[in-house]
């Protein structure tokens, strides 16, 4: 059982919007906003996508976004595409004792 | 670019160790920590702990404590991930994956930009 808790799967119309939650605790979601979401392709490298909540890194399409509400953080994609149907993972920091946790991964289907 | 390239593919038995490389290029080894991540075959990912490059300080997830050790060596800008006791459940890609910042300690945000490639490790008698 993984840490942070994710939908199993979420699926979406192209155009349309998405939201995939993370839950966590006050340990890791609720008290750092070092939240971070990972997409991953079938056979590929996971790839970073949303950082420190809300942030993206340069390459990043703008249709993927990030925000976080006591201990539930949550990804957005909007305008699915379909190159957007991929596994998608959120990551906490969770104190200097556990330092990471992951959570069970979430699959998003452009239908 | 900044590049992770990491080893082959092993098959071990159980009760072995495998010892997984990645080297790194494109930027200054020691600057930025290291993480390994692993993932069993159609499950999600899996933290194991993190290295600094430069001191070779390390964390480990309190899973892998006492039978995983990562090393680095700062000649060839690679590091190294070896776990042992090694079990059917241990079957997995192994993945190492650069902090995105540099920072200061080991507890780094887990920001993790690039990945390498990944490394199948097969336990299997």
């Amino acid at each position: 059982q993984s840490a942070l808790t994710q939908p199993a799967s979420v699926s979406g119309s192209p155009g349309q919007s998405i939201t995939i939650s993370c839950t966590g605790t006050s340990s890791d979601v609720g008290s750092y906003n070092l939240v971070s979401w990972y997409q991953q392709h079938p056979g590929k490298a996971p790839k970073l996508m949303i950082y420190e909540v809300s942030k993206r890194p340069s390459g990043v399409s703008n249709r993927f976004s990030g925000s976080k509400s006591g201990n539930t953080a949550s990804l957005t994609i909007s305008g699915l595409q379909a190159e957007d149907e991929a596994d998608y993972y959120c990551c906490s920091y969770a104190g200097s004792s556990t330092l990471v946790v992951f959570g069970g991964g979430t699959k998003l289907t452009v239908l | 670019q900044v590049q992770l390239v990491q080893s082959g593919a092993e098959v071990k038995k159980p009760g072995a160790s495998v010892k997984v490389s990645c080297k790194a290029s494109g930027y200054t080894f020691t600057s930025y920590y290291m993480h390994w991540v692993r993932q069993a075959p159609g499950q999600g990912l899996e933290w194991m702990g993190i290295i600094n490059p430069s001191g070779g300080s390390t964390s480990y997830a309190q899973k892998f404590q006492g039978r995983v050790t990562m090393t680095r060596d700062t000649s060839t800008s690679t590091v190294y991930m070896e776990l042992s006791s090694l079990r059917s459940e241990d079957t997995a890609v192994y993945y190492c994956a650069r902090e995105f910042f540099i920072c200061s300690s080991t507890s780094c945000p887990p920001e993790f930009d690039p990945w390498g490639q990944g490394t199948l490790v097969t336990v299997s008698s």
